[in-house]
């Protein structure tokens, strides 16, 4: 199972807006709505910003939104703050060899 | 809320056995979740390693099946990881996770266990 495609890096000054996007396949992305997306800062475990393409978590800031256009799964944050200085990973659920994968990662700069 | 916490040694031998536990608290391993491992290497990403339903059903990955085992103890609400003929490749942060939720809850991950293979 090959891991979900991401930019390695994205870059955003603060209060732009900016977008990480997650490609698959029809097994993965585009086959079911199970996409979820995690930020981890250096140290610490992943923390979940969205779950199910576009569902955030209670507690997660509403500039962080989730979408999907057939394989590919997109993060937006919107207003970037340097808070948001971190990697970030999405996962899906997959129909072949493993029932999850993970992306590749993207490391998000506030310049 | 469902809270999971990672145990386990931090150092093991190069073709030793890694094991670490996961403990359940605030809900019942019991509840119709899959419950999974998931390694960090240092600096690198994530890969899921495995995953156990409280019925004792288990899915593995297969780079690593022929030397991961996946246990649940009711009893005690928690499950475990072992991983055999450990090498330094093994290095890594161990989570235990709930990847997908059930009924449409959000997921949710321990904090992670660091586990390095070194003699």
């Amino acid at each position: 199972q090959s891991a979900l495609t991401q930019p390695a890096s994205v870059s955003g000054s603060p209060g732009q807006s900016i977008t990480i996007s997650c490609t698959g396949t029809s097994s993965d992305v585009g086959g079911y709505n199970y996409v979820s997306w995690y930020q981890q800062h250096p140290g610490k475990a992943p923390k979940l910003m969205i779950y199910d393409v576009s569902n955030r978590p209670s507690g997660v800031s509403n500039r962080f939104s989730g979408s999907k256009s057939g394989n590919t799964a997109s993060l937006t944050i919107s207003g970037l703050q340097a808070e948001d200085e971190a990697d970030y990973y999405c996962s899906s659920y997959t129909s072949s060899s493993t029932p999850y994968v993970f992306g590749t990662g993207t490391k998000v700069t506030v310049l | 809320q469902v809270q999971l916490q990672e145990s386990g040694p931090g150092l093991v031998k190069p073709s030793g056995t890694l094991s670490l536990t996961c403990a359940v608290s605030g809900g019942s391993i019991s509840s119709s979740n899959w419950w999974s491992w998931v390694r960090q290497p240092p600096g690198k990403g994530l890969e899921w390693i495995g995953e156990i339903y409280h019925s004792g059903s288990t899915n593995y990955n297969p780079s690593l099946k022929s030397r991961v085992t996946i246990s649940v103890d009711k009893s005690k609400n928690q499950f475990s990881l072992k991983l055999s003929s450990v090498t330094a490749a093994d290095t890594a942060v161990y989570y235990c996770a709930v990847l997908i939720a059930a009924a449409g809850t959000a997921p949710y991950w321990g904090q992670g266990t660091l586990v390095t293979v070194s003699s």
